[in-house]
C-alpha cells in the first residue's frame, strides 16, 4: 500500500490552462520530493521541500508544502505539451526495513492537448 | 552529482528464464539501495530494500524467492527475476542513498515473452 496519495489520478487539460496536483500523507513529511517521468524512462527531479509553508518555483512549476507538512501541491501555469507525463511525489518514511525507505505517491498522469 | 547506473536498460527474455539486473553507484558507496517496479500508467512501487552484507527487506506482497536481491558490495546491488513470466514484464528502477539524498538509476525495461 502507498501512504502518499495523489490527486487527481489523471488529468487532461488544454494547452495554456493552469493545473494543480496534490500529494497527501497521513504522516508528517520531513522531505517531500516531486518528480516527473514518462513510463519506461528515468525520473526527472523537479523540487524538494522540507519546511512547513515552503514554496519553490522553477520555470512554470510551483510546489508548496503546507504548514503541517502533510500535504504538498504542484501547480503548473500555462501548461504546454512538454509538461505531459507522470508526476510523482515521494518521501522518506518508516517502512519494513531498518531506517527510512523512500516511497512514491500514487502518481498523476498529465495529458496536455495542443 | 552522484550517479547510479543500471544494466541492462532493456531486456527481452522467454518465459521461464531468469534475468539479472544490476544497479551500481558510480562515484559513491551505498550501504542501502532500493528496488522499484512500475507498470504502465502506474506509480513506482517499492519492492525491497537492499542492504550491503545482509539480507534484503521485502515489501508486503513481494515474493523474496521470485525476486532475489544480492548486495555484495558497497557499489553494486543485483535483482534477479527468477522463472520470469509475462506478468513480470515491467519497468524496474533502483536507487541508492548517499547521506539524505536518493539517486535513481535510469531503469530497466523487462519484457517476458
Amino acid at each position: 500500500s502507498q501512504e502518499l496519495e495523489q490527486s487527481p489520478q489523471s488529468l487532461i487539460v488544454q494547452e495554456g490552462k493552469n493545473l494543480t496536483i496534490n500529494c497527501t500523507s497521513s504522516k508528517t513529511l520531513y522531505g517531500l520530493y516531486w518528480y516527473k517521468q514518462k513510463y519506461g524512462e528515468g525520473l526527472i527531479f523537479l523540487m524538494m521541500l522540507q519546511k512547513g509553508g515552503e514554496e519553490k518555483s522553477h520555470e512554470k512549476i510551483t510546489a508548496k508544502l503546507d504548514e503541517k507538512k502533510q500535504q504538498s501541491s504542484l501547480h503548473i501555469t500555462a501548461s504546454q505539451p512538454s509538461h505531459a507525463g507522470i508526476y510523482l511525489c515521494g518521501a522518506d518514511m518508516l517502512g519494513r526495513g531498518t531506517g527510512n525507505q523512500f516511497y512514491f505517491g500514487t502518481g498523476t498522469s498529465l495529458t496536455v492537448i495542443p | 552529482g552522484a550517479v547510479v547506473s543500471q544494466h541492462p536498460s532493456r531486456v527481452i527474455c522467454k518465459s521461464g528464464t531468469s534475468v539479472k539486473i544490476e544497479c551500481r553507484s558510480l562515484d559513491f558507496q551505498a550501504t542501502t539501495m532500493f528496488w522499484y517496479r512500475q507498470f504502465p500508467k502506474q506509480s513506482l512501487m517499492l519492492m525491497a530494500t537492499s542492504n550491503e552484507g545482509s539480507k534484503a527487506t521485502y515489501e508486503q506482497g513481494v515474493e523474496k524467492d521470485k525476486f532475489l536481491i544480492n548486495h555484495a558490495s558497497l557499489t553494486l546491488s543485483t535483482l534477479t527475476v527468477t522463472s520470469a513470466h509475462p506478468e513480470d514484464s515491467s519497468f524496474y528502477i533502483c536507487s541508492a542513498r548517499e547521506g539524505a539524498t536518493q539517486y535513481f538509476g535510469p531503469g530497466t525495461r523487462l519484457t517476458v515473452l
